[in-house]
């Protein structure tokens, strides 16, 4: 069966500190791969896309980047990190199309920022 | 953009009451609709779906949702809560044929607490 795991699970690191969030998937080969943020009563951001190695889309601008070294390891990063990057960052993937929208999360990691 | 709305967003309702939950999307074209459910300290999963077909979909749990096409709407419902019910539900809407995740819109939340 399938499963994902991302760590840290929790993370407290100062402004300005670099961040490395780390997803992983086995069970499944050439999985598309999501990073999204959920904010408090704002639902889910999609932040990060991949349909393969070294494939990033970025869907909103931020402070944030994302690196896929293997097919299925994916990686939440930032040189300096700033208060608003605060927030619960979830991983997922899914099948590829037509995955018919269907998404597989990760226990997700919760950042603050101090 | 197509933008989903979850109108309620806490809800708090003793065990064996009855549960509907709101959810509404903005796109008039070809949508595929899901519920996700986070429990405390679980991975967010999929609740139900809907592709086509019959508009009255069940998910696990007893679950069962509503697909009304004119009123743009896919509610959520389940005749009797439970207090491991207790959960934060997410609408969520894809476009198009193949529904591909990455156009999936997630609307807000809402969180359900259920007293014992």
């Amino acid at each position: 069966s399938q499963t994902i795991h991302q760590w840290p699970a929790t993370l407290v690191q100062p402004v300005g500190s670099p961040l490395s969030l780390e997803c992983t998937v086995e069970g499944t080969s050439n999985p598309n791969l999501y990073w999204y943020r959920q904010a408090a009563g704002r639902g889910l951001q999609l932040l990060f896309y991949s349909i393969g190695i070294d494939q990033i889309s970025s869907e909103v601008p931020q402070n944030l980047s994302a690196s896929r070294p293997q097919d299925r390891q994916f990686i939440l990063s930032s040189k300096k990190l700033l208060l608003s990057d605060s927030g619960f960052y979830l991983c997922a993937w899914s099948v590829r199309p037509p995955s018919m929208g269907e998404l597989f999360f990760g226990e997700g990691s919760r950042l603050t920022v101090l | 953009a197509q933008s989903v709305s979850q109108h309620n967003h806490h809800v708090i309702l003793s065990e064996a009451a009855s549960l509907e939950l709101g959810c509404n999307y903005s796109y008039g074209g070809t949508v595929n609709l899901f519920w996700y459910v986070q429990y405390p300290g679980q991975h967010l999963q999929l609740l139900l779906k809907y592709f086509s077909g019959d508009p009255l979909v069940k998910g696990i749990k007893g679950f069962e949702a509503e697909f009304i096409k004119s009123k743009f709407s896919f509610n959520l419902r389940k005749p009797s809560v439970q207090w491991s019910d207790t959960a934060e539900y997410f609408c969520a809407v894809s476009r198009g044929v193949s529904g591909s995740a990455r156009q999936l819109t997630f609307g807000s939340g809402t969180q359900l607490t259920v007293l014992p």
